[in-house]
């Protein structure tokens, strides 16, 4: 059974970046997609994008095309998720997750990671 | 891409059947039997309930179910119980290749 752990929450200031970091262990880390999901205090789910690591490629989200870098390093087993020019409003908690093939179902969480933008 | 539309809460009293509605598009809900629902509960992680439009994950009890007609999926779930109260979100497969999650459903067993 795949799990996930993430790093530790964060408190950042407006106009900085984060890098949110996702250890995997058990089943085959590089063949299968670690996708990324950010979820504002008492608000819903936003898929943010994916990596296959095997291949590197990330896929995103419009809305987050160009501010977010998702990266995977398969020698260590971890997913990242870096957000650059944080705003107040990117207050929120960061989960990855593990895909299933063919239709992409989070089917494994990570913990979730808090990230707090305050000046 | 706009989220997938969800009604904001529903109730029921214990013992009853709901249904959560997740409307989409021809490019996601009605495009791939490829939705998925998640239920979460406060301060935790999303668990996945239902994929691929019907299936159920090991362990997951068989009083949630799923369906789809055209460009809306549903979740229903029979005989509640207290522990269902909880945020249920619908999520799609989508024409170009990414995810969509609905708004999400506050459920109320009364």
């Amino acid at each position: 059974q795949v799990q996930l752990v993430q790093s530790g929450a964060e408190v950042k200031k407006p106009g900085s970046s984060v890098k949110v970091s996702c250890k995997a262990s058990g089943g085959t880390f590089s063949s299968y997609v670690i996708s990324w999901v950010r979820q504002a205090p008492g608000q819903g789910l936003e898929w943010m994008g994916s990596i296959l690591p095997v291949i590197g490629t990330p896929n995103y989200a419009q809305k987050f095309q160009g501010r977010v870098t998702i990266t995977a390093d398969t020698s260590t087993n971890t997913a990242s998720m870096e957000m650059r020019g944080l705003r107040s409003d990117d207050t929120a908690v960061f989960y990855c997750a593990r895909e299933s093939p063919p239709g992409g179902e989070l089917r494994q969480w990570g913990q979730g990671t808090l990230v707090t933008v305050s000046s | 891409q706009s989220a997938l539309t969800q009604p904001a809460s529903v109730s029921g009293s214990p013992g009853q059947s709901i249904t959560i509605s997740c409307a989409g598009t021809s490019s996601d809900v009605g495009a791939y039997d490829y939705v998925s629902w998640y239920q979460q509960h406060p301060g935790t992680a999303p668990i996945l309930i239902i994929y691929d439009v019907t299936g159920r994950p090991s362990g997951v009890s068989n009083r949630f179910s799923g369906s789809k007609s055209g460009n809306t999926a549903f979740l229903i779930i029979s005989g509640l119980q207290a522990e269902d109260e909880a945020t249920y979100f619908c999520n799609s497969y989508t024409a170009s290749g990414t995810q969509l999650f609905g708004g999400g459903t506050i459920l109320t067993v009364l």
